[in-house]
């Protein structure tokens, strides 16, 4: 898995609850990404870095925020969890953004949390 | 415009047969389209990948076909096998939108029987 990790592997929590989800990395690259997986849907882009306190929003943020104050390391938080976002959540690294013209950076994936709102 | 659909959702093959997994998109500037194999209780993982400059490109028993006037591509495996069971997941990247923006089809299940 390419030098991620991702901490829990898996969670159950209630409605309401605050949830953190940390990803680490230990190849030094720029770009990290947090996606949601569910059946019928694919993969989802949550929010991105593209550095130090550089973030991003993707498709489905609503509901979440995220930190990265360490290259190593992107935290993706649940203010108040609801069943709506009981998924698998993915991690992703890239050196650079994806697809760039001219390259063809790799997208890795850390092993998934499974997060399970009651 | 931003979406990748991919079909079928399942697929099942026999041994040694060709398995063929079809993705279209609409938005022109996708530039780059990768495919990804995912394992049950693991990431995915990028498998090939190919940008509209050319119209196929193969590596080993995998294989993509790029359609840019269509706005298709597809993956075969050859020569299937029962370890090439897993989700499939196609996915387009706009190197004009947000970086790391890569849109993902919602999957094929590839199931081979020996």
């Amino acid at each position: 898995d390419a030098g991620i990790t991702q901490s829990p592997r898996h969670k159950v929590t209630e409605t309401g609850t605050p949830v953190t989800l940390r990803c680490h990395q230990t190849e030094n690259h720029r770009y990290m990404y947090w996606y949601r997986q569910d059946p019928g849907h694919g993969l989802r882009l949550i929010h991105y870095s593209y550095g130090v306190k550089d973030t991003d929003k993707g498709e489905v943020s609503d509901g979440y925020s995220v930190s990265r104050s360490k290259t190593e390391d992107f935290l993706l938080t649940l203010e108040s969890a609801t069943s709506s976002q009981t998924s698998v959540y993915f991690c992703a690294i890239s050196e650079s953004g994806v697809g760039l013209a001219g390259r063809t950076d790799t997208q890795y994936f850390g092993p998934g949390t499974r997060l399970t709102v009651l | 415009q931003q979406q990748v659909k991919q079909s079928p959702q399942s697929l099942i093959v026999q041994k040694g047969g060709i398995s063929i997994i079809n993705c279209a998109y609409e938005n022109t500037a996708f530039d780059y389209f990768p495919w990804y194999q995912q394992f049950p209780g693991k990431g995915p993982a990028l498998l090939i990948a190919i940008r509209p400059d050319v119209s196929e490109k193969k590596e080993g028993r995998f294989t993509i076909s790029f359609n840019k006037s269509a706005k298709q591509f597809s993956l075969h495996i050859m020569d299937s096998q029962p370890g090439d069971s897993a989700t499939y997941f196609c996915a387009a990247s706009n190197p004009g939108g947000s970086q790391g923006n890569l849109i993902f089809g919602k999957g094929t299940k590839l199931s081979v029987k020996p």
